[in-house]
């Protein structure tokens, strides 16, 4: 089955400085991958998604992330963060074998000024 | 409609109560999944329609729980007899039709039914 990790609960930084939330997934298939954010009290929204072309995603707000197979790893970068950046982070992987998507636990990413 | 709309956005209800939360998917989205998420948890799968037909309900806790997409758009999950555990946000997607569904498009989220059991 599917599934993916995310490494750190929490991961705070200063406005300006490199973004890096980390995601591992498992999947028996080529997988899918997804970066959603969900702002307090809001839905979740869609960042950005790898599907089997450009193993280099570029997604909104400034956000990438690179599906890197050798690492079973898609993790989410942005080269300087912003206030407006603070929010809850969850990655989600499906595939041809799933249409349903399994998510992340999540990680809360807090900007210092 | 533009977006995923559900109904209510928050709704109490007393232990042991029946409860039914609606979900009004973009329309012409085939797909809708429902997920639930815990304080501080990600969404946590439970049954994804594609049509009228649930093709997974393998995330339903247990038998309390029920969800239908009696025409193919409109989707109401159903809990009976709650309990205080049930209490959590229950988010609600669609995505298009496609060979690969929500793969290739990702999904659109409703912003969800808060539901409190006291």
């Amino acid at each position: 089955a599917q599934s993916v990790t995310q490494l750190g609960s929490h991961v705070s930084v200063s406005e300006g400085a490199l973004v890096l939330l980390r995601c591992n997934y498992s999947s028996s298939v080529p997988p899918y991958l997804f970066w959603y954010v969900q702002y307090p009290n809001q839905g979740l929204q869609l960042l950005l998604k790898y599907t089997s072309a450009a193993t280099l995603v570029k997604g909104i707000n400034g956000f990438e992330a690179e599906f890197k197979k050798s690492e079973t790893s898609f993790h989410l970068t942005k080269p300087s963060a912003h206030m407006s950046d603070a929010a809850e982070y969850f990655c989600a992987v499906s595939d041809l074998a799933h249409n349903d998507m399994r998510f992340g636990a999540g990680t809360r990413l807090t900007v210092k000024p | 409609g533009a977006g995923v709309s559900q109904t209510p956005s928050n709704k109490v209800t007393e232990k042991g109560k029946y409860v039914e939360l609606r979900c009004d998917p973009i329309s012409g989205h085939t797909a809708l999944y429902w997920y639930r998420q815990s304080l501080g948890q990600g969404p946590e799968f439970l049954i994804y329609f594609q049509g009228t037909g649930a093709a997974d309900d393998s995330g339903l806790p247990n038998d309390r729980f029920f969800a239908v997409r009696p025409e193919g758009s409109v989707s109401t999950l159903k809990i009976q007899r709650t309990e205080r555990g049930d209490s959590a946000v229950y988010l609600c997607a669609s995505s298009p039709q496609s060979p690969r569904g929500g793969a290739d498009y990702g999904y659109t989220f409703g912003s969800g039914t808060r539901l409190t059991v006291v």
